[in-house]
């Protein structure tokens, strides 16, 4: 079974900055399933990058997906005061446990 | 416009087994590609995946919960039913469907959630 771990786990960060999250595979995995998502408080997560690159209908092109084998990566370029959230990476049927990017 | 609903009972007891529907509109279930998913996430916790069924009926479970999972559709009522046994405590946590898609692309072979419920608070307490 393939364990995903995000890192870091919390992220403190201020509006404009960059912010970095990296998920982890325990073997390597394809690309294909390796998507992104975003959770605010109270709400459903909403898909924002899928196959590790692509970008979801009507997500904004400051977030941006990364990786292959065991290393993938969500960046986003310019925090803006939305994306404070959940971000959580999943690879189809394994989740990671998330990294909360918070205003520091 | 994709549409999905959660719903079921909110408090269960332990041991009871729980059920729970996805409602949907705007896809068909019988549309080569599409799936539907239940994902649950505990209070503060990490989303966890249960179970998925797909147009042509093949179903796949989490291995830790496949002995107490089942996940059935109904096309025609455009419904989606899962049902979890021998329920406990630890269960509690808000349940999730989700639309999967599944095609072929450039880049190769592509499967992902794209929509999701609102989700459904369960809590499991005598």
């Amino acid at each position: 079974e393939i364990v995903l771990t995000q890192s870091p786990g919390t992220l403190s960060l201020s509006p404009g900055e960059r912010a970095t999250l990296s998920c982890r595979a325990s073997q390597s995995v394809s690309s294909s399933y390796l998507a992104w998502f975003q959770q605010r408080p109270g709400q459903a997560p909403r898909l924002l990058i899928y196959g590790a690159s692509s970008r979801a209908t009507g997500i904004p092109d400051r977030f941006s997906g990364s990786g292959s084998g065991t290393d993938f990566t969500l960046t986003i370029s310019r925090l803006e005061p939305e994306d404070f959230a959940v971000y959580y990476c999943q690879q189809s049927e394994t989740f990671g446990q998330g990294t909360k990017v918070e205003i520091k | 416009q994709i549409t999905l609903k959660e719903s079921g009972l909110t408090l269960v007891k332990p041991t009871q087994t729980l059920t729970l529907t996805c409602t949907f509109s705007g896809f068909s279930l019988s549309t080569s590609g599409v799936g539907v998913g239940w994902i649950r996430q505990p209070p503060g916790k990490a989303l966890e995946w249960l179970a998925l069924i797909d147009w042509n009926d093949d179903k796949r479970y989490s291995p830790s919960l496949k002995r107490r999972l089942t996940i059935t559709k109904d096309t025609s009522k455009n419904q989606v039913v899962l049902t979890l046994t021998n329920m406990d405590p630890v269960d509690t946590a808000t349940y999730f469907c989700a639309h999967r898609l599944r095609y072929s692309s450039s880049l190769g072979p592509l499967e992902y959630f794209d929509l999701w419920g609102r989700g459904t608070l369960v809590t499991v307490s005598s």
